[in-house]
């Protein structure tokens, strides 16, 4: 049974970097069949999709975080991890790792359903 | 961006009751639509994917409809542990974006 785990600080400080990583067990990241997201929820809010990885290290950004999210891969640890620099408290948020599989490419994503989640770690921005 | 709407934003109804839930996306996206359930403090599970295709596991009591920008995901006879906010997705592009999420009440 594939199971994903986030790690990372819980806390950070305002204007600076969150990391969070994300290993897979049960599963190789390495399949070409699967990408690996990120999502996040503010608490009582919605779902916002962070970004994805595919194995080979190709990355896919939401437009309204890219300037500040960079998303890397490890297949030797099979894991993932997710940076958000310059953070600020609209950045506290229950996140989330995911795996989705789709047809990716040239801004198009067919397919692109999440069927495993961590179970999330909620950060807090806060000094 | 593909703008997801969701109607209602919240329904409360019986045990046995038809819930019906509603997802407009602002183009057409095909049939690339999936329906996750949350319950409290957990995270998402893909209940149907390409509109209406049952996840494996999923109650037969769930089934989705729907093609190009409007899409349906019902229940046909509400349970107790269905209690959760349900959120549709477009996987048709990136960015990939979700509804505003349809909280059910019991």
């Amino acid at each position: 049974q594939l199971q994903l785990q986030e790690s990372g600080p819980r806390l950070v400080k305002p204007s600076e970097t969150l990391s969070l990583t994300c290993t897979v067990s049960g599963g190789s990241i390495g399949s070409s069949t699967y990408y690996w997201g990120w999502i996040r929820q503010p608490p009582g809010k919605g779902l916002e999709w962070i970004g994805s990885i595919y194995y080979s290290g190709s990355t896919y950004y939401n437009p309204s975080l890219k300037s500040r999210v960079t998303i890397s891969v490890d297949t030797s640890k099979n894991q993932f991890s997710l940076k958000v620099n310059s953070v600020t408290a609209a950045d506290t948020a229950m996140y989330y790792c995911a795996r989705h599989q789709g047809y990716c490419g040239g801004g198009s994503c067919y397919g692109a359903n999440f069927d495993y989640w961590g179970q999330g770690t909620l950060v807090t921005v806060s000094s | 961006d593909i703008q997801m709407t969701q109607s209602p934003s919240s329904v409360s109804a019986s045990v046995g009751d038809r819930v019906t839930i509603t997802c407009r996306a602002s183009q057409g996206i095909s049939s690339w639509l999936a329906w996750y359930q949350q319950k409290p403090g957990k995270a998402p599970k893909l209940l149907i994917h390409a509109a209406s295709s049952l996840q494996s596991g999923v109650p037969s009591r769930f089934s989705g409809s729907g093609s190009g920008t409007d899409f349906t995901l019902t229940i046909s006879s509400l349970q107790p542990e269905d209690l959760a906010t349900y959120y549709c997705q477009q996987a048709n592009s990136f960015p990939l974006t979700f509804g505003g999420g349809t909280k059910v009440e019991i």
